[in-house]
């Protein structure tokens, strides 16, 4: 079964301090796409970045990175200089079956300023 | 700069009565999902929809949830009778799926009260 997991549920950082949440997932198929969704106190969700599985290689986008372990079945993502802005619930996503998606239960974030 | 739109933002209803929530996807978009989240059970997928077939409504609870998409601009969510248990946050996505998967862009809710 898919399954996504995100260890962390609360992180408070003092601003301009870099924030990793971690995300690891449990899947069955061969090829799967996995995301990063933000929920700021608005409630949204926010789509950040995706992240297909036979692509490991990391990459950063403005102030987000991120990092794929193929081998540990994780995928943390990083943000750098944290800003009051970035105070949210993010949530790691994983894709299965016909294009459905299994989130994690969210980090809730709270960059203090 | 396309969005999924969805009515009403907030709903407080009595136990017994009949609730819909509306989604209009991304034009474009061939799939359409709705979600519900709570603080226990987070993000459930209810059901999706692929060119307006519906392709999995296994989360839902069948006796009381239906989810229908009258045409590709609509989409709609009915509880009938509705419950206390269903007070959450309600989603509707869209995206567009081909070959590739493509990320889903997701609605501002319908937030549900059911007194």
């Amino acid at each position: 079964a898919q399954k996504v997991t995100q260890a962390q549920t609360e992180i408070s950082v003092v601003e301009k301090e870099d924030v990793t949440l971690d995300c690891v997932y449990e899947t069955r198929d061969t090829t799967y796409y996995l995301f990063w969704y933000k929920q700021p106190p608005s409630g949204e969700l926010v789509f950040l970045i995706r992240r297909n599985s036979f692509d490991e290689q990391n990459e950063i986008s403005g102030r987000y990175s991120w990092n794929f372990q193929k081998s540990t079945s994780s995928f943390n993502f990083t943000i750098t200089a944290s800003q009051v802005v970035d105070s949210a619930v993010y949530f790691c996503a994983s894709s299965y079956g016909n294009n459905r998606l299994a989130f994690g239960k969210g980090n809730q974030v709270v960059v203090i300023p | 700069d396309a969005r999924v739109t969805q009515t009403p933002r907030d709903k407080v209803t009595e136990m017994g009565q009949e609730v819909t929530m509306r989604c209009q996807p991304i034009l474009g978009h061939n799939t359409v999902f709705w979600y519900r989240q709570t603080m226990m059970q987070g993000l459930e997928l209810l059901a999706y929809f692929r060119n307006r077939a519906p392709l999995d409504d296994s989360g839902m609870p069948k006796d009381r949830f239906s989810a229908e998409m009258p045409d590709a601009t609509l989409a709609t969510l009915k509880i009938q009778p509705s419950e206390p248990r269903d007070s959450a946050v309600y989603f509707c996505a869209s995206g567009l799926f081909t070959m590739a998967y493509n990320e889903q862009f997701f609605g501002p809710g319908t937030r549900l009260t059911v007194l």
